[in-house]
């Protein structure tokens, strides 16, 4: 199925580095969203993004719907142990009367402390 | 609020049987679910959008016969996978849309269920 390009694939960083990770599309989103997930969990719900420019924070977590509606970036400032983690973007469209996402492939985050 | 409850957590079983995985909105009223597979690092692949009292809508390239989705309930939605084959075995993750909620559009994740079948 379709996906969004999603980068980097993996980042290894030390502890109270700062991160960015970011996705594109060559289709237009009503909405982005970025998702955490841990090793054997299901993703869980970091940031929601609505309308294009907008820039959203979640404690140390930012993000950011492309002007374009079609990219968007997570920074996650300070990072600390328990940032580590696979980080997916997703795009949501309208499909009949169904909204439904479209997945990044991830970015495996590894925090060195 | 908005939690998402999967069970069983994970599940062995013997080829040829089938098993059932259920999704429950613990906090809210779900209209629509989705049931997502994942094979290790890849991505979510949605693999059916169910809506609550109609038939569910399958992703292109998955037996609707294969994997039974029945969404009885607006808290409830089951997938059966019948007749599992070793090449079944995945992680299943559900996920619901809660309509009401400060936002309808996001959607809530399960925990997952592990399914090895051998």
């Amino acid at each position: 199925g379709q996906q969004l390009n999603q980068s980097p694939q993996s980042m290894f960083i030390q502890e109270g580095e700062d991160v960015s990770m970011n996705c594109t599309s060559s289709s237009i989103f009503n909405t982005w969203l970025w998702y955490k997930q841990d090793p054997g969990e299901g993703p869980v719900l970091l940031i929601a993004l609505y309308k294009a420019g907008e820039l959203t924070s979640n404690g140390r977590l930012t993000a950011q719907f492309g002007i374009t509606r079609k990219d968007s970036f997570l920074n996650i400032s300070a990072s600390i142990p328990s940032d580590v983690g696979i980080y997916f973007c997703a795009g949501q469209y309208y499909a009949g009367n169904n909204r439904k996402l479209i997945w990044g492939l991830g970015t495996s985050l590894a925090v060195n402390p | 609020g908005a939690v998402v409850s999967q069970h069983p957590s994970r599940v062995i079983c013997k080829s040829g049987t089938s098993v059932k995985i259920e999704c429950r909105s613990l906090d809210f009223q779900a209209t629509t679910m989705f049931w997502y597979r994942q094979f290790p690092k890849q991505s979510l692949m949605l693999m059916a959008t169910s809506n609550e009292g109609s038939k569910a809508t399958y992703e292109q390239g998955v037996e609707k016969d294969k994997f039974l989705i029945n969404h009885a309930s607006l808290t409830l939605s089951t997938l059966t996978v019948t007749s599992a084959h070793p090449e079944d075995s995945s992680f299943y993750i559900c996920s619901a849309r809660a309509p009401g909620l400060a936002s309808d559009e996001t959607q809530y994740f399960g925990p997952g269920t592990r399914l090895l079948v051998l």
